[in-house]
């Protein structure tokens, strides 16, 4: 089956940049997504990697290793509203599952 | 633009009674899928559907019951509630899954479920 692993928390100032791992066991791979949920809200994407290397999309930047099967998402220029819970999340052996990290709880200080 | 409605938003129960979480998306989506997250967890896949009359189990399904008669639609019944169904419940959708494509799930907005 598939596994993830995230760290379940990460604290960080407003202004600075956190990183927020994921390594992933899966038999059949069809790429590593990222999404964002505040708390009473439902989740919502945030970033998709299908391939190696960065994508960026404003102040957030997700990477993929395939052959280390391992992903993060990059935060810069934190703000206030970022504070969240983060999770990763990969697509079953047959391309239907989502199956999701235990999420990141990202906290940011003044 | 709605995406994916679920209601009601919040429902106590109690114990021993049944009822049906509604949900609807409007995006044309093959997949659906019902998670629950408890405080401080994850999302854990209850039943999930590949298209209209397919359903099937996923990691948590005791207790639940789904059909997808159409596209569109994707209830989730609880057959006897139990305290050990409260939770938060979303329904999700999402185009069936490829390298590239399909890989953005869209959630509803959420059903927070107390059973006393």
């Amino acid at each position: 089956g598939q596994s993830l692993e995230q760290p379940s928390e990460v604290t960080a100032v407003e202004g600075a940049i956190v990183q927020i791992n994921c390594t992933y066991q899966t038999s059949g791979f069809y790429g590593l997504s990222w999404y964002q949920q505040h708390d009473g809200g439902a989740p919502t994407f945030l970033s998709y990697n299908a391939l190696d290397g960065l994508e960026e999309t404003g102040r957030f930047s997700s990477f993929l290793s395939r052959s280390d099967s391992y992903g993060y998402l990059l935060l810069q220029e934190l703000q206030m509203k970022d504070s969240a819970s983060y999770f990763c999340a990969v697509r079953d052996n047959y391309g239907q599952n989502f199956v999701f990290g235990p999420g990141t709880r990202l906290s940011v200080l003044p | 633009n709605a995406g994916v409605t679920q209601t009601p938003k919040f429902q106590v129960l109690k114990t021993g009674q049944s009822m049906t979480l509604q949900c609807a998306q409007d995006m044309n989506h093959e997949y659906m899928s019902w998670y629950r997250q408890d405080p401080g967890m994850g999302l854990r896949l209850i039943h999930y559907s590949v298209g209209a009359g397919i359903t099937d189990q996923g990691e948590v399904p005791n207790g639940y019951n789904v059909s997808r008669s159409t596209t569109e639609d994707f209830p989730l019944r609880l057959l006897s509630a139990a305290p050990s169904q409260t939770s938060v419940y979303f329904c999700a959708s999402s185009m069936t899954g490829a390298l590239f494509s399909g890989n953005t799930i869209y959630f509803g907005e959420g059903s927070w479920l107390t059973v006393v």
